[in-house]
């Protein structure tokens, strides 16, 4: 079964706009984490928010974590036609004793020059 | 450093026939995961290794499907008899000890096509 949903499924700006991108979960959780992938290519790992933290910079990127209202969000700061991609969120939880990451189905971003 | 490698890119067969999907991990890495790719279902986790040891298989689709790691730098995922809904990007993915939960570096994957 799914665990995290992102919000929206499409995503359509224009360059040097923010992009927001929100991700929401059922169950308790170790780890969220966010990543990118291209058309065609495997997924890159982008940031990684753990439980006890409610906020994580890196760069362009800002990622924020409320384990109340179980929800995640990713901002993209003045986007670029490179940040064009669909963007996932994994949650890593321990279910009968075993360790999962599972992913989210996609927002896919759309950069337009 | 060279990432994840899989192989091959690009597989197309016909409905019955055995499809061998090929992985190897980054050199240190001790576990491995095999994921499936769909629009319809996304992401999701077939099987993972640690150690060379499977640990949880229950993504499993069916017992068509069967995967080895006979050492720490190759793992194989097969399909017998492979179905058109076998169809999808089968990724590979492999993390640093002590980190499963954590960042996951994922090969190219592999596109299956089942006619």
């Amino acid at each position: 079964s799914q665990q995290g949903e992102e919000d929206p499924q499409a995503l359509s700006i224009q360059e040097g706009e923010n992009a927001t991108m929100n991700c929401s979960y059922k169950t308790s959780i170790n780890n969220l984490q966010w990543y990118r992938q291209n058309s065609g290519r495997g997924l890159v790992h982008l940031i990684l928010i753990r439980s006890n933290e409610r906020e994580k910079h890196s760069g362009r990127l800002r990622v924020t974590l409320d384990t109340s209202k179980k929800s995640s969000s990713l901002l993209i700061t003045a986007s670029r036609a490179a940040d064009t991609a669909s963007y996932f969120c994994a949650t890593a939880t321990t279910q009968g004793g075993s360790e999962k990451l599972v992913f989210g189905k996609g927002t896919k971003l759309t950069v337009n020059p | 450093d060279a990432g994840v490698i899989q192989s091959p890119r690009h597989e197309v067969t016909e409905m019955g026939q055995e499809v061998t999907l090929r992985c190897k991990p980054i050199s240190g890495h001790n576990s491995l995961f095999w994921y499936r790719q769909t629009m319809m279902r996304g992401l999701e986790l077939l099987i993972y290794f640690n150690n060379n040891v499977p640990i949880d298989d229950s993504g499993m689709p069916e017992d068509r499907f069967s995967a080895k790691m006979p050492n720490a730098s190759f793992s194989t995922l097969k399909i017998q008899p492979s179905e058109p809904r076998d169809s999808a990007v089968y990724f590979c993915a492999s993390t640093p000890p002590g980190t499963r939960q954590e960042t996951q570096y994922f090969g190219p994957g592999t596109r299956l096509l089942v006619l």
